[in-house]
């Protein structure tokens, strides 16, 4: 089955410090693959997306992931991290059509 | 713009009851989605709809749920009858043509007593 997986329930980081929250995925064909952030008591808000063409995709909040095919990830990644980044993060994928299959999700905690 | 509306923010009912929950999408999108966030299952698709047709309702877990979309700025999420099992965060997201990036509405959290 096509899916995203998201290897770490929790990932702290001292305000300042990069982060990486982690995401893999199984599928067949080109993947296309997105980053999503849940606040507190919010619905989810769309980050980034990868579908075709640099690895290195730059996102919304000074966000960027980094697709890596012989990996088969695409890491979530900011250089310095704030502590209003503390959230939810869920790896998400499409087969191309517009229905989005949801990776568990990845607390972010960072410490003052 | 506004974006994607949910009534009731929050809802309290009593087991057997039934509910209604309700989404306004952002105005131009063709596609909306109901999805259901608990800590136990994440984050789950329940049923999709396309310029008001539902697409794939595999997701809706059994005959209390039903969903309608009698138009393309409303949408209905129905449990009838309600049970404790079924508190949960439900979410609205719709889709604007062409893009496969979903927006979120704030999320309905249920409590079924």
């Amino acid at each position: 089955a096509q899916s995203v997986a998201q290897p770490e329930d929790q990932v702290n980081v001292a305000e300042g410090n990069p982060l990486t929250v982690k995401c893999t995925y199984s599928v067949s064909g080109n993947p296309y693959l997105f980053w999503y952030v849940q606040y507190p008591n919010r619905g989810l808000q769309f980050l980034l997306k990868y579908i075709t063409g640099d690895n290195l995709v730059k996102g919304s909040y000074g966000f960027e992931a980094e697709f890596n095919k012989s990996q088969t990830s695409f890491h979530l990644k900011k250089p310095s991290a704030l502590v209003s980044d503390s959230a939810l993060y869920f790896c998400a994928h499409t087969p191309g059509s517009y229905q989005l299959t949801f990776g568990k999700g990845t607390k972010l905690s960072v410490i003052p | 713009d506004a974006g994607v509306i949910q009534s009731p923010r929050h809802e309290v009912t009593e087991m057997g009851q039934e509910v209604t929950l309700r989404c306004k999408p952002i105005s131009g999108h063709d596609y909306l989605f109901w999805y259901r966030q608990t800590m136990m299952r994440g984050l789950e698709l329940l049923i999709y709809f396309n310029n008001n047709v539902p697409i794939d309702d595999s997701g809706m877990p059994e005959d209390r749920f039903s969903a309608k979309m009698p138009n393309a700025s409303f949408s209905t999420l129905k449990i009838q009858p309600s049970e404790p099992r079924d508190s949960a965060v439900y979410f609205c997201a719709s889709t604007p043509p062409g893009y496969n990036e979903q927006f979120f509405g704030p999320g309905t959290r249920l409590t079924v007593l």
